[in-house]
């Protein structure tokens, strides 16, 4: 069975410091993958996905994402956060039809 | 183009009770998935409709159901409201293959109160 692991429930970065958010998933086959964020009190918004080929990925709001097959890790990161990154960030994992499989989420606060 | 729209935003029930969520999915899209997320529990799987069928299911008990209609729009029913059922009810909706690989675009959620 499908399943994703974000090691980290909180993480709290200065602003204009890097950023790495941890994603390690369970899936028999090559796995679709994606990053979701969500603000309070509203819906989950996509970041990036991977499907297949170059294993880094761009996405909106200047992240991106590396898979890493050997590891099972689909690391989230942005070179510089800012402080309407805070929010919390969702990793998942896709392949049975079209069911999303979450991880557990981690919040990211941002000192200024 | 619209978004994935949600009504209502916000219920409250009381125990027993039922409540029917309703959701408009993005103009031209076919799939739309329910998930619900609790402070417990994270974001977990409702089930899947694609042209009017349900094609997935999550572990769910028999009280929550959905449909699907022409339009592609989509209401889920939950029956006999437990204090456990409060939850943020979210719906996706992905276009017309609705397969693994297909993006999945949230609407804001459906916010129930279980008294």
């Amino acid at each position: 069975a499908q399943s994703v692991t974000q090691p980290d429930i909180h993480i709290t970065v200065s602003e204009g410091a890097s950023l790495e958010l941890r994603c390690n998933y369970s899936y028999g086959a090559t796995p679709y993958l994606f990053w979701y964020v969500q603000s309070p009190g509203q819906g989950l918004q996509l970041l990036l996905k991977y499907f297949s080929g170059d294993t880094l990925v761009q996405g909106i709001k200047g992240f991106e994402a590396e898979f890493k097959r050997s590891q099972s890790s689909f690391n989230l990161r942005k070179p510089s956060v800012h402080w309407s990154d805070a929010a919390e960030y969702f990793c998942a994992v896709g392949g049975d039809g079209n069911k999303l499989v979450f991880g557990a989420g981690t919040i990211l606060r941002v000192k200024s | 183009k619209a978004g994935v729209t949600q009504t209502p935003r916000y219920l409250i029930k009381t125990r027993g009770q039922q409540v029917t969520l309703s959701c408009s999915p993005i103009s031209g899209h076919r799939s739309v998935s329910w998930y619900q997320q609790t402070p417990g529990q994270g974001l977990q799987f409702l089930f899947e409709y694609f042209s009017e069928t349900q094609r997935n299911k999550g572990n769910f008990p028999g009280r929550f159901s959905g449909r699907q209609f022409s339009n592609s729009r989509s209401e889920m029913n939950v029956s006999t409201l437990e204090l456990g059922d409060s939850a943020l009810y979210l719906c996706a909706s992905s276009p017309a293959s609705g397969g693994a690989g297909d993006t999945q675009y949230f609407g804001p959620g459906t916010r129930l109160t279980v008294l």
